[in-house]
């Protein structure tokens, strides 16, 4: 089973910053990556798949870079309804395997 | 649009079998192309894919639940069903159905998730 592991566990920003996040993988996974959006209370929301694409209806300052066994996840300003929980997802080998997840949270 | 919603009993006791059936509206189960999943999350934890199934009855379980899990689906119905035996405490989360983007694809819609909780 592909572990893997996201950096940093809380990221604390001001509405405005730059998010970074990060997820690794403990072999590659190819391009199989997709990132989630997870609010309280709510089901995870697709961001981006297959390391690289925006999701219908998912705005531009989400994208994703990466390839093999880092990745990550920018959010070029962060809007009030961007602080959440995001999740990595890998689906190059089965299981399919998430991430632990990064709390985004307001500074 | 694809909505899915899942249904099913809220409160399982210990050793007995959980049973949720996902109903998709918006769109056939049928149409090919899509594998449509369940997903769990234990209160305040991370994700864990349970397993998948095509709608010609091809299924793929997590090797953690393999024993205990079954998924079915209905296409005449637009429906898939989980069934996860012998279950404890440990199976107490949040259940999700979702859509796959094909067999290595994200999960592009989501049921709203139900809570079952495991206790006698």
């Amino acid at each position: 089973e592909i572990v893997l592991t996201q950096s940093p566990a809380t990221l604390s920003l001001s509405p405005g910053e730059r998010a970074t996040l990060s997820c690794r993988a403990s072999q590659s996974v190819s391009s199989y990556l997709a990132w989630y959006q997870q609010k309280p209370g709510q089901a995870p929301r697709l961001l981006i798949y297959d390391a690289s694409n925006r999701a219908t209806g998912i705005p531009a300052r989400f994208s994703g870079s990466g390839s093999g066994t880092d990745f990550t996840l920018t959010i070029s300003s962060l809007e009030p309804e961007d602080f959440a929980v995001y999740y990595c997802q890998q689906r190059s080998n089965w299981p399919g395997t998430f991430g632990p997840g990064t709390k985004v949270d307001i500074k | 649009q694809v909505q899915l919603q899942e249904s099913g009993p809220g409160l399982v006791k210990p050793s007995q079998t959980l049973s949720l059936t996902c109903t998709v509206s918006g769109g056939s189960i049928s149409s090919g192309g899509y594998y449509w999943s369940w997903i769990r999350q234990h209160p305040g934890k991370g994700l864990e894919w349970i397993g998948y199934i095509y709608y010609s009855g091809s299924t793929y379980y997590n090797p953690s639940l393999k024993s205990r899990v079954t998924i079915s689906v209905d296409t005449s119905k637009n429906q898939f069903s989980l069934k996860l035996s012998s279950v404890t405490a440990a199976d107490t989360a949040v259940y999700y159905c979702a859509r796959d983007r094909g067999p290595r694809g994200a999960n592009d819609y989501w049921g709203q998730g139900t809570l079952v909780t495991v206790s006698s």
